[in-house]
């Protein structure tokens, strides 16, 4: 199966800092997703980036679809202490079609001291 | 999480029982996907069904692993003589198939065989 690299695996961070963490992947997605997932429960959608060079922000998240559609970037802003849980980068190799299952990375677990 | 329901939230087998899981979609969504996910690890597809069809069985084990999405219904996880291998979380997530890439997740269902 596809694989998908997500860095770090974890990061310890002081309230108000920004934050960054990427994904690669040895193939060429035509989508990329990033989410958010908090104990015992689903992740969250927060950011869908369709075009290879796309920026598109959500709040203080910002993330990047890169020009060569093998990787993304999420960014975060001043991080508060709710941003903490893990994330999730996800790439859809087709997009609207029936085959459109979606690979996700391993996980970035945030921390986010007070 | 949008909508998406799924039960049991927790599920205790013995090894050689049956696990039922079930996953009703956010209404008007008529294309579901089940997720597995083990401890510090992404989210793995498993299967990608539409109403009464399935569409994408390839990441479901071939052996004590089924899934359907019947006409009237929620979409059942069916895993048979459960082996401790077998204990994760299963999520499920719907579209509403346009935009398949925006999956919604629910809150899952953490299997625990004994």
């Amino acid at each position: 199966g596809q694989q998908l690299n997500q860095s770090p695996q974890s990061m310890f961070i002081q309230e108000g800092e920004d934050v960054s963490m990427n994904c690669t992947s040895s193939s060429i997605f035509n989508t990329w997703l990033w989410y958010k997932q908090e104990p015992g429960e689903g992740p969250v959608l927060l950011i869908a980036l369709y075009k290879a060079g796309e920026l598109t922000s959500n709040g203080r998240l910002t993330a990047q679809f890169g020009i060569t559609r093998k990787d993304s970037f999420l960014n975060i802003s001043a991080s508060i202490p709710s941003d903490v849980g893990i994330y999730f980068c996800a790439g859809q190799l087709t997009r609207g079609s029936t085959l459109g299952r979606l690979y996700f990375g391993r996980g970035t677990q945030l921390t986010v001291w007070p | 999480n949008a909508g998406v329901m799924q039960n049991p939230r927790h599920l205790v087998r013995r090894r050689g029982q049956e696990a039922r899981l079930r996953c009703s979609p956010m209404k008007g969504h008529s294309h579901v996907y089940w997720y597995r996910q083990l401890p510090e690890e992404g989210l793995k597809f498993m299967v990608y069904l539409q109403k009464e069809n399935i569409i994408d069985e390839s990441g479901m084990p071939k052996e004590r692993f089924s899934a359907e999405f019947p006409k009237e219904g929620p979409s059942i996880l069916r895993i048979q003589q459960v082996v401790r291998g077998d204990s994760a979380a299963y999520f499920c997530a719907s579209s509403p198939g346009e935009t398949n890439e925006k999956l919604f997740f629910g809150s899952g269902t953490q299997l625990s065989v004994l």
